[in-house]
């Protein structure tokens, strides 16, 4: 069974520093791109990025990209999301979801964490 | 980056009656191997989204067959053809044709 298991909350203060991790298990963690989705409450789904594991390929969204940084540990199957200076902005759940493909294309995403509340405070 | 957007942004349905949703989005999301790169999402209550439909059409594994995608190109739907007190939440179309994946607004559906 496909699991991923994220962190717990975080409450930070605005320019502090946070990394949030996403345990996967029951697939080959290198084989499959895994991505980063924030909610802020009313305001919907954003996607930030997604890494391949296999050969650390990472995307960024352009508007995130500088602000987070991805990163991934093949050998216990981890993917990280951090921070080095928080904003109040942040504050968000976090979702680590792997990445499915059809015919090498990526299609979406079909197995999710169950997020991490990040707060931060100014 | 492709913009998507969604109508209605919110639904009170019966239960046991029809529901659809649109979605339409700013570039065709056609790929040159005959695929629309469309999701949709359920993201109920409490709970992280979780995968309805991929390829515009293709139901996800564990989905019930009273949900349905169609579509091609930019404008597509999702239709629940008996809604259940359990589909309520939020649903959200994303295109996965650009790696720089985006989501619609969200359509909240509720029960009357």
């Amino acid at each position: 069974e496909v699991q991923l298991v994220q962190s717990g909350p975080e409450v930070k203060e605005s320019g502090g520093s946070l990394r949030i991790s996403c345990q996967t298990s029951g697939y080959s963690f290198k084989n499959f791109f895994l991505g980063w989705v924030r909610e802020v409450p009313g305001k919907g789904l954003e996607w930030l990025g997604i890494i391949y594991p296999g050969d650390s390929d990472i995307r960024y969204r352009p508007s995130f990209e500088g602000h987070v940084s991805i990163s991934a540990d093949e050998s216990i199957g981890v993917a990280y999301l951090q921070w080095s200076s928080l904003k109040a902005s942040d504050t968000a759940i976090y979702y680590c979801a792997r990445v499915m493909s059809h015919e090498g294309m990526v299609a979406g995403f079909d197995h999710w964490g169950q997020g991490t509340l990040v707060s931060v405070t100014s | 980056e492709i913009v998507m957007t969604q109508s209605p942004l919110s639904l009170s349905v019966t239960p046991g009656e029809p529901a659809s949703i649109s979605c339409r989005s700013s570039r065709s999301l056609l790929h040159t191997d005959g695929y629309s790169y469309l999701d949709w999402y359920l993201q109920k209550p409490g709970q992280s989204p979780q995968l309805l439909i991929y390829l515009s059409s293709y139901r996800a594994s564990g989905v019930p067959d009273r949900f349905s995608g169609s579509g091609s190109g930019t404008d597509f739907t999702l239709n629940i053809t008996r809604v259940e007190a359990e589909d309520v939440g939020i649903y959200y179309c994303m295109q996965a044709l650009q790696t720089l994946f985006t989501f619609g607004p969200g359509t909240k559906v509720d029960i009357k």
